[in-house]
């Protein structure tokens, strides 16, 4: 069935660094969504892509989507401490339901 | 801000036993889903309904569990009898319709523990 796998499982950055999280899935997808989950909290959904090669930025976050549409990709400039927490990319193959990566832990140590 | 709502946050068990969680999703979202997170994974779709019929259930274990949405508004979702490996939190989730590619809202979920 359909998998989608995310890289790093977690990742430790100082306060100021970049972070990039790695979206790859086994099939291609129609769209791909992202949600942040903060510690104790539920996720939140946080873009949408849908087009081959879609960049989209929301302030220090850029989402890409691969040519493919197989894989995608969030970075994350200048990390803040209210950076913390899981990201999650979760794939939408035609015909199926929404399929969740593992995610992806951030900390930032200030 | 309208938001999913979930009861209880919390629910403590003995095996064997019945546990059963609500769920009332965004006013207006036709579509509802039931996940399960286990720690450090992602959710996991349990069940999805369009207004009152279940459109995907094929992650459910039907053996034990049970989720229903009478009326097309609130959910419920049943464990009986639970185990030790149903340990986890259940999120509750709705959307506007089913095209795919709608934003899903997630609820605070009910973290259950089964002793």
């Amino acid at each position: 069935g359909q998998q989608v796998m995310q890289i790093p499982q977690y990742q430790h950055v100082q306060e100021g660094e970049d972070f990039t999280t790695y979206c790859n899935s086994s099939t291609t997808l129609s769209n791909i969504q992202w949600y942040k989950q903060r510690p104790g909290g539920h996720p939140v959904f946080l873009i949408q892509l849908v087009k081959s090669g879609e960049v989209k930025k929301q302030k220090r976050l850029t989402f890409q989507f691969g040519e493919a549409k197989k894989n995608s990709s969030l970075h994350i400039t200048a990390t803040q401490t209210t950076d913390v927490g899981t990201y999650f990319c979760a794939g939408h193959a035609s015909g199926t339901a929404l399929i969740f990566g593992k995610g992806t832990t951030l900390s930032v140590s200030s | 801000e309208a938001e999913v709502a979930q009861s209880p946050r919390y629910k403590i068990t003995e095996k064997s036993q019945a546990v059963a969680f609500w769920c009332d999703p965004i006013s207006g979202h036709a579509t509802l889903y039931w996940y399960r997170q286990i720690l450090g994974q992602g959710p996991e779709l349990l069940v999805q309904f369009q207004d009152e019929s279940v459109v995907d259930d094929s992650q459910l274990p039907k053996d034990r569990f049970s989720a229903e949405r009478l009326k097309g508004v609130d959910s419920t979702l049943k464990i009986q009898p639970a185990e030790l490996g149903d340990s986890a939190m259940y999120l509750c989730a709705s959307s506007l319709a089913t095209s795919g590619g709608d934003t899903q809202y997630f609820g605070p979920g009910t973290r259950l523990t089964v002793l």
